[in-house]
């Protein structure tokens, strides 16, 4: 198993762009996640989703957005492109039993110019 | 609302040194309790996880951790720490529904030689 894969590994936007963030895991998870984490700062919720067909906002939703049309993908949004959208975005995904340790991509390193 | 804080932004110890890095939590009931490690540039690993029973649990890479339902602290210690546990910890708590998942600022550390 791959586990949970991100792609891009890096990204350098420049204000106002778009971007979308992919997402996948081949665990069959029910439960993924998506985190932003600035220094200092930990790991801050997104959005998530609790299976296909179903999002809904975390913490910090403003700027983004996500769907979920497969188990497996779970992609994440930018429309337009701020610099405090500056940071390093993981994707997580879990299974529907307890206890629901969380299991994380290696992250993507996006940078707003 | 719950929150996760460690007390300790950055702790420095010898190699070969003990290690305690603090955790305490704020909720209602008992929640599940996590400390994921993060290394440079790498996404999160589970180090150990409580949910039940024995308040002293095990994890990977001789690393343990002790609840406190008193004192709402999950402390994780190492008794003898090497150099590639240079790493950034994170703790964590799940109310228990798989979408309310907590991550304490995280602490870093550095072990010298």
């Amino acid at each position: 198993n791959a586990g949970v894969t991100q792609t891009p590994k890096f990204r350098i936007l420049k204000i106002g762009q778009s971007m979308t963030l992919q997402c996948t895991q081949d665990m069959n998870h029910n439960y993924m996640y998506w985190y932003r984490q600035d220094p200092g700062m930990g790991l801050k919720l997104i959005y998530y989703s609790v299976g296909a067909g179903i999002t809904d906002k975390g913490e910090v939703p403003n700027g983004y957005n996500v769907s979920r049309s497969t188990t497996e993908d779970f992609p994440l949004r930018l429309e337009l492109a701020a610099p405090s959208q500056t940071s390093v975005y993981f994707c997580a995904s879990t299974s529907r039993w307890v206890p629901y340790e969380q299991y994380f991509g290696p992250g993507t390193r996006l940078t707003v110019t | 609302a719950q929150s996760v804080t460690q007390p300790d932004i950055h702790i420095t110890v010898s190699e070969g040194a003990s290690l305690e890095l603090r955790c305490n939590y704020s909720y209602g009931a008992t929640p599940y309790l996590f400390w994921y490690v993060q290394s440079p540039g790498q996404g999160l690993q589970l180090l150990l996880k409580y949910f039940s029973g024995d308040t002293l649990v095990q994890g990977i890479k001789g690393f343990e951790a002790e609840f406190k339902r008193s004192q709402s602290s999950f402390n994780l210690r190492k008794p003898s720490v090497h150099w590639s546990d240079a790493a950034e910890y994170f703790c964590a708590v799940d109310a228990g529904t798989g979408n309310q998942f907590y991550f304490g600022t995280g602490t870093s550390l550095t072990v010298i030689p």
